[in-house]
């Protein structure tokens, strides 16, 4: 099993609509984090979480929240999705000293 | 604020030819520096990370990479290419002294091998 676990794999949905991606990680880790890929882009920061009680805001934030319902789980919404926000979107977890970055394998999501 | 400049959007090589990708940072201080490869369809896999001592790393798949502190670059090198190794390959920073700090990444190189 992967340590770093998305689902949705891929969705489709339409402009206006609520969409959750999970995430839930076994590698004990308190970090959490949520990026977004676009081509050309590289990745760029949604939210972050270093522990259950703290969230953070990312460089591109707007239109999305989180939900970090447990060490193990991190959660990102999009209230009402818009096209801009077809993405490839990752999860990732790290942990000490160097906070390298430990990725699932995406959530490729379509807003029509 | 820290930054990644990765300066090729796209390079090709031939199978066994030498690679080197390009990657500038902007820190004020000494950073911890990774470069990644997405396969197609998959996620990001870490191939080496610097953040102390010897200034060349080596790291999985016959990759390399050298922190030239004077340039600000961290470029990944391989000796020979092989074909498996298309894929894009990103850039990474992350501040040493800002613990709450989450990794800022490079725009990436995709890397195409001709046969």
């Amino acid at each position: 099993d992967a340590d770093v676990t998305q689902t949705p794999r891929n969705r489709i949905t339409k402009t206006g609509k609520r969409i959750m991606l999970e995430c839930s990680q076994t590698k004990g880790h308190d970090r959490m984090y949520w990026y977004r890929q676009d081509p050309g882009l590289g990745l760029q920061l949604i939210y972050y979480s270093f522990d259950v009680k703290d969230i953070n805001k990312g460089e591109i934030s707007d239109g999305y929240s989180v939900s970090r319902q447990a060490q193990a789980k991190f959660s990102l919404s999009l209230e009402s999705a818009i096209p801009n926000q077809t993405a490839l979107y990752f999860c990732a977890t790290s942990g000490p000293p160097t906070g390298e970055l430990f990725f699932g394998e995406g959530s490729r999501l379509t807003v029509l | 604020a820290q930054s990644v400049t990765q300066p090729d959007i796209h390079i090709t090589v031939s199978e066994g030819a030498s690679l080197e990708l390009r990657c500038n940072y902007s820190y004020g201080a000494t950073p911890y520096l990774f470069w990644y490869v997405q396969s197609p369809g998959q996620g990001l896999q870490l191939l080496l990370k610097y953040f102390s001592g010897d200034t060349l790393v080596q790291g999985i798949k016959g990759f390399e990479a050298e922190f030239k502190r004077s340039q600000s670059s961290f470029n990944l090198r391989k000796p020979s290419v092989h074909w498996s190794d298309a894929a894009e390959y990103f850039c990474a920073v992350r501040g040493m002294d800002t613990g709450r700090r989450a990794l800022t990444f490079g725009s990436g190189t995709i890397l195409q091998v001709q046969p």
